[in-house]
This record gives C-alpha cells, sequence and structure tokens, in this order.
C-alpha cells in the first residue's frame, strides 16, 4: 500500500542519547517534511526537504538534524535528547510545495 | 508575527450543521488548507482554498475571504465519525505552511 511509514511507532529514550527517527514514502514525491505536535499547539515545522540532496530549517531546527540522500527516505536525528523534545513527531510529503501534505502515523517520543 | 486562531472545542449534535472559523494573520498568503485529525492519528487533507469563496466537497464545504483572513469549515449532516480535531493551516509567502492549535469537535447523539 502506497504511503508514508514511520518508525519507531513509539520510544522511550534517556536524555542525552542519540535517536533517529525514521521516514520513508513511496510515492515519488519531492518534498518532505518533519512536524511535532504538542498539546495546545498547532504543528510545528522542524525541517523540509523541497526535493532529494536539499534541505531547510522550519520554525523549530534547534536540536534536530535531517539529511535526504535519496527521494524516499527523510530521516530525522536528535543528536543529545532533552526532554523539551518529548512529543509526537510527524512526517509528512507532497508532490510540491503547493499541493497538500500527506502525513505518517507519527511517532510518540518521551524523553526521560 | 504570524497566527492562525480557532476555537478550541466545539459540540455539535448528530445531524445537524456546524462551522468552524480559523481567521489568520500572516507573511503572504498562497492558499489555506483544513485537515481532520482524529485522535491518535495523523492529519488527513479535506480541502483547500486559495480564491474567495466556497468549495464543496460532499458534505463538507470551506469557505476563504483573503480581504477579512478569515475561513470556514461547514461540515452538514453530522455523523459521529466526525469527532475529531480540525486543522486550519495557512501557506506563507514563503511557501511554508502555518497551523492552528486545532479545534475539537465533539459530536453528541
Amino acid at each position: 500500500i502506497a504511503g508514508i511509514t514511520q518508525a519507531p511507532t513509539s520510544q522511550i529514550l534517556a536524555a542525552g542519547r542519540r535517536m533517529t527517527l525514521r521516514c520513508t514514502q513511496d510515492m515519488r514525491h519531492n518534498a518532505m517534511y518533519w512536524y511535532r505536535q504538542d498539546l495546545g499547539l498547532g504543528l510545528r515545522l522542524i525541517h523540509y526537504s523541497n526535493t532529494a540532496g536539499t534541505t531547510g530549517k522550519g520554525e523549530v531546527p534547534d536540536g534536530y538534524s535531517v539529511s535526504r540522500a535519496n527521494t524516499d527516505d527523510f530521516p530525522l536525528t536528535l543528536a543529545s535528547a532533552v526532554p523539551s523534545q518529548t512529543s509526537v513527531y510527524f512526517c509528512a510529503s507532497a508532490t510540491g510545495d503547493n499541493q497538500p501534505q500527506h502525513f505518517g502515523d507519527g511517532t510518540r517520543l518521551s524523553i526521560l | 508575527g504570524q497566527n492562525i486562531d480557532q476555537p478550541t472545542e466545539m459540540t455539535a449534535t448528530e445531524g445537524a450543521i456546524v462551522q468552524i472559523n480559523c481567521t489568520y494573520q500572516t507573511s503572504g498568503f498562497n492558499g489555506l488548507f483544513w485537515y481532520q485529525q482524529h485522535a491518535g492519528e495523523a492529519p488527513t487533507f479535506l480541502s483547500y482554498n486559495v480564491l474567495d469563496g466556497l468549495e464543496e466537497k460532499g458534505r463538507f464545504s470551506s469557505f476563504l475571504s483573503r480581504s477579512k483572513g478569515y475561513s470556514y469549515l461547514l461540515l452538514k449532516e453530522l455523523q459521529m465519525k466526525d469527532s475529531a480535531s480540525y486543522l486550519c493551516a495557512v501557506r506563507d509567502s514563503n511557501y511554508q505552511l502555518i497551523w492552528g492549535a486545532g479545534t475539537k469537535l465533539i459530536i453528541k447523539p
């Protein structure tokens, strides 16, 4: 079934540890995005990629990094996790930056 | 700064009609999206408006007034499965989406 796959579904992580959230799409979408969703706040953009080989910073990029080596994969890395990074993380993709975004099922991350 | 305002929560009755409002102040405007998000699930696309007026899609309609910085989502013939959060998002001058915090819609029998 075509779509976006995120892994893991959920994770509990000790502060200071490194963690990579995986995101893979098989729709050949050019644009991909990482958001975090916190209670009472709108989705906030962390990083984005308009096409393979390029990335950009969103509204809340500090403490996160991304790479886009190919069209399908867009991993998000927390170099040294902190409790304020506890959140639900959504990966999304779109055919272009003026098209609707399609979302993965999310990763629930708790940093202790 | 950029801001999207939506009511936090609304309650409606099964079979009725409900209107969810969204007002925005953003740096530029390149379209407005509505998404539905059931609890614990991913947002799913509902509608897109870039020109003023009403877009109808089955039981759901979305309206836009760019001069007023205003949109609404109209849900008709409400069903229990429509209980969800409804997210308003505006694409700004950088083509990035600015998201509202969402409106939680509770449907009562």
